[in-house]
């Protein structure tokens, strides 16, 4: 079955620090990819998404490339903010599946 | 309204109470799915609705959780004979466009079983 694998957490860093979050997935099929956000006090929202491979979704500042050869879609951004405090859903769709299936999630904490 | 609706927002119940979750969608949107967020777990599916019918329960884990879904909105999980293992939050998204993926979520209901 399908299922998404991401970075354990939390994650604390700094202001204007690089972020990396790893995300792997294995899927029957040929699955479209997503990053939700889940900020405190709010519910899920869609950050990003990619739809094949090589393709890169980009949101707030934040990328993730479709890599179909290592089945990844590690999310970056290149100077995070104290507003980026929260918890980061990878998540995959795969085709004629209607749900989505979520990693653990990962929360991440900034500090300035 | 402008978001998925969701109530109550927190309940505490007794083991063995039967538990009615509200769900409110998006106005127009056709599509409507429940999940669950377990402490230390991802979200995990329990049913889709494609209007009024549930084509996909694969995710519902027993015979005690049942949902519908009414004139293509307002939908109701019910969780009977509750147990401690049903602790959890309990989301609801909807969305506009099948198979996109793209699911707008409520804040959940954070349920307790004690």
């Amino acid at each position: 079955g399908d299922s998404v694998t991401q970075m354990e957490g939390p994650v604390t860093l700094s202001e204007e620090a690089f972020l990396t979050i790893n995300c792997t997935y294995t899927a029957t099929g040929y699955p479209s990819l997503f990053w939700y956000v889940q900020y405190p006090g709010e519910g899920l929202q869609l950050l990003l998404k990619a739809t094949k491979a090589d393709d890169k979704g980009s949101n707030k500042g934040f990328e993730a490339t479709y890599r179909k050869e290592t089945t990844s879609f590690h999310l970056e951004k290149g100077s995070v903010q104290v507003s980026d405090s929260a918890v980061y859903f990878c998540a995959l769709s795969d085709f004629g599946n209607e749900k989505l299936t979520f990693g653990t999630g990962t929360r991440l904490t900034i500090i300035p | 309204g402008a978001g998925v609706s969701q109530s109550p927002s927190n309940k505490v119940t007794e083991k063995g109470k039967d538990v009615e979750l509200r769900c409110d969608p998006i106005s127009g949107h056709t599509a409507l799915y429940w999940y669950r967020q377990s402490l230390g777990q991802g979200l995990e599916f329990l049913i889709y609705f494609q209007g009024n019918s549930a084509p996909d329960k694969s995710g519902l884990p027993s015979d005690r959780f049942s949902a519908e879904r009414t004139g293509g909105s307002v939908s109701t999980l019910t969780i009977q004979r509750t147990q401690q293992e049903d602790s959890a939050v309990y989301l609801c998204a909807s969305s506009f466009q099948q198979g996109s993926g793209l699911a707008f979520f409520g804040q959940g209901t954070r349920l307790t079983v004690v």
